[in-house]
């Protein structure tokens, strides 16, 4: 079985600092891997994802992650946040089989 | 349509109530998932649909619950007698054929059993 920690629940960053988040996956065999975006009162947005290739992936909204297989890791890293990008982030591995199995989560306060 | 639409957007029932919850897919999209969040979770994987076939129910909770796409467009999630327990936002999502693309997911349907 497949699981996804993200360790830290909720994280406060400064507008203008920079951000990251963390995500660590255990899994079998080569995951595809997402990092999905909740706003209040939305749905998931995809920021981006890996599927295979170049490890450091560009995502929407001046996101960017980078896979580590020795790690099990998949970042999630902005180098400015904005006060629009307080929401609450997942992380997500995908399998063979369609499922997404999902982090439980990282909150993002942004203080001005 | 333009996205995924679920309806209603919230839902208020007293224990052993049924409830049926409907999630309208992006119209080419063959694929449809629904899931479970709890409050302060992650998504939790209950089934999908691939067209009308139901490929794989391992993640509904119990024989309570039971999902249909009939015609391969829109779907239903009923729960039967439902429990305090289920109290939670339930989630749908719908991706094009093809394994790991991404799926896009509505604005979810919040479920309140009293």
């Amino acid at each position: 079985a497949q699981s996804v920690t993200q360790p830290d629940i909720h994280i406060t960053v400064s507008e203008g600092a920079s951000l990251e988040l963390r995500c660590n996956y255990s899994y079998g065999a080569t995951p595809y891997l997402f990092w999905y975006v909740q706003s209040p009162g939305q749905g998931l947005q995809l920021l981006l994802k890996y599927f295979s290739g170049d490890t450091l992936v560009q995502g929407i909204k001046g996101f960017e992650a980078e896979f580590k297989r020795s790690q099990s890791s998949f970042n999630l890293r902005k180098p400015s946040v904005h006060w629009s990008d307080a929401a609450e982030y997942f992380c997500a591995v995908g399998r063979d089989d369609y499922k997404l199995s999902f982090g439980a989560g990282t909150t993002v306060t942004v203080r001005a | 349509g333009a996205g995924v639409s679920q309806s209603p957007r919230y839902k208020v029932t007293k224990r052993g109530q049924d409830v049926t919850l409907r999630c309208d897919p992006i119209s080419s999209h063959a694929t449809l998932y629904w899931y479970q969040q709890a409050l302060g979770q992650g998504p939790e994987f209950l089934t999908y649909f691939n067209y009308e076939a139901q490929p794989d129910k391992s993640g509904l909770p119990s024989d309570r619950f039971s999902a249909e796409r009939p015609e391969g467009s829109i779907s239903t999630l009923t729960i039967q007698r439902t429990e305090q327990r289920d109290s939670a936002m339930y989630r749908c999502a719908s991706s094009s054929s093809g394994r790991a693309n991404e799926q896009f997911f509505g604005p979810g349907t919040r479920l309140t059993v009293l």
